[in-house]
């Protein structure tokens, strides 16, 4: 079982539309990353977050350390915000915070 | 300096061959990592260096894969006798770690990666 499980794996709204991608994890962790993929694959880091929330722009990221669970929301979606979504974790048993990956959300926003 | 790079961008070989890779992190930042991601996959953790030492390498890391960072700047990551299960993108990422024990969470950044296709 992987230590890190994102859902959904493919999702596809319309332009405007509120997305939600989960993220469950079941180590203990230091802190968590939601990370955008694009197509030919730059990874880029969103968010990094060890409690609570954190809000950039028409995104928004959450964590749940009890329940061991991040959401990643993105509001008005729009096209260009259309890329994989990875959720990774820093593992407290690594002293070398080497990221731990979820499998990826495929995000396409349609116009 | 404007980031992570990595060289080549896409690499083809045939199957037998060896393959080195080239990432050249951000330079002031000591944490260099190697990623390997499959298609349709997350990343999955290689190995990692603190300055020149390799201090951990995954189950992944098979003895056909040897990574080294001798100055504690680029690193190269070496692939013998490519395999067709080989065929990934490897990426590197590099972060300012917090040197001494155990460290805190820290952002890493990444490079675009090295399409390999072993044929």
């Amino acid at each position: 079982k992987n230590e890190v499980e994102q859902s959904p794996q493919n999702l596809t709204a319309q332009e405007g539309e509120f997305i939600t991608i989960n993220c469950s994890y079941s180590v203990g962790i230091s802190a968590l990353h939601w990370l955008q993929q694009h197509p030919g694959g730059g990874i880029v880091s969103l968010f990094m977050l060890s409690s609570g929330k954190k809000k950039h722009g028409r995104l928004i990221a959450t964590i749940n350390i009890q329940e061991k669970h991040s959401s990643l929301h993105i509001t008005a979606s729009h096209p260009r915000d259309s890329a994989v979504y990875i959720c990774a974790v820093n593992s407290r048993r690594n002293t070398g915070n080497q990221f731990y990956f979820g499998t990826g959300t495929s995000l396409t926003v349609i116009p | 300096d404007t980031g992570v790079s990595q060289d080549p961008r896409h690499k083809i070989t045939k199957r037998g061959q060896n393959v080195t890779f080239r990432c050249d992190p951000i330079s002031e930042h000591n944490r260099l990592y190697w990623y390997r991601q499959t298609l349709g996959q997350g990343p999955e953790f290689l190995t990692y260096f603190q300055n020149e030492a390799q201090l951990e390498k995954s189950r992944l890391l098979s003895d056909r894969f040897s990574a080294e960072r001798p100055k504690g700047s680029f690193s190269t990551l070496e692939i013998q006798r490519t395999e067709q299960g080989d065929s990934a993108m490897y990426l590197c990422a590099s972060s300012l770690g917090i040197l001494g024990g155990r460290s805190s969470y820290n952002e890493q950044f990444f490079g675009p990666g090295t399409r390999l296709t072993v044929l």
